[in-house]
């Protein structure tokens, strides 16, 4: 157990909706990141947050935004959704802005139908 | 683009035996991580290795760096049939203004046969 909590663990919804991803970091991490895992494009960094502000930018998609919270937790959220976007998607969170161990979370697995 | 790319990309061996994988990237790093993941679950970090360093051990892994070539090797020894699963290498290429983010290989599976 990394200590890294996502929610929810499974979430099926039909294309053109909007979900809510959620995560919690590790106790005393600063930093959160989004990562997406999908069969063809692999293990893609999404964004990452350092106390409540955003630091990195990958390969996000418009439709897609993310914030962090005072309290740490973040959330992704999705909208106008297509099958490609059928993925899993990982919270990750490290205790500065970097170099340092990233801890993952268990993963939300996102099916579009 | 992929930054680091998992060699071989699968890899089957018997349970004792020695598995090595190997990892090679593009451009300067500030550590490479290893992860390793069963099945669709999460991943788990296994060791971080910084550009300075050139060796580290885990228990029965082993990683080493050479930056000069690029290139990173996971050995894992005596494996065992829970060894099971993909492992990526990921590399930190933050700009260091507090910006940072992982980049993944494609990952070696690695079947450890009872």
């Amino acid at each position: 157990d990394s200590g890294v909590t996502q929610t929810p663990k499974h979430l099926i919804t039909a294309t053109g909706q909007r979900v809510t991803l959620r995560c919690s970091p590790r106790s005393g991490d600063l930093s959160v990141y989004w990562y997406q895992q999908s069969l063809d494009q692999g293990l893609q960094f999404l964004i990452q947050y350092y106390n409540g502000e955003e630091r990195a930018k990958g390969n996000i998609l418009e439709r897609f935004s993310a914030q962090q919270f005072p309290d740490l937790h973040s959330e992704l959220n999705l909208s106008s959704l297509e099958l490609g976007d059928s993925a899993l998607y990982f919270c990750a969170s490290s205790l500065y802005g970097g170099n340092n161990e990233q801890f993952f979370g268990p993963g939300t697995r996102l099916t579009v139908l | 683009s992929q930054q680091g790319e998992e060699d071989p990309q699968a890899l089957s061996i018997q349970e004792g035996e020695n598995a090595t994988m190997n990892c090679s990237y593009k451009t300067s790093i500030n550590n490479l991580q290893w992860y390793r993941q069963n099945s669709g679950r999460g991943l788990v970090h296994l060791i971080l290795i910084r550009s300075n360093e050139r060796e580290k051990h885990s228990g029965r892994l082993r990683v080493t760096l050479d930056t000069s070539k690029k290139s990173s090797s996971l050995l894992i020894t005596a494996s065992r049939a829970a060894d099971t699963a993909s492992y990526f290498c990921a590399t930190d290429v933050g700009s260091g203004a507090g910006s940072y983010q992982l980049t993944f290989g494609k990952g070696t599976k690695l079947s450890v046969i009872p």
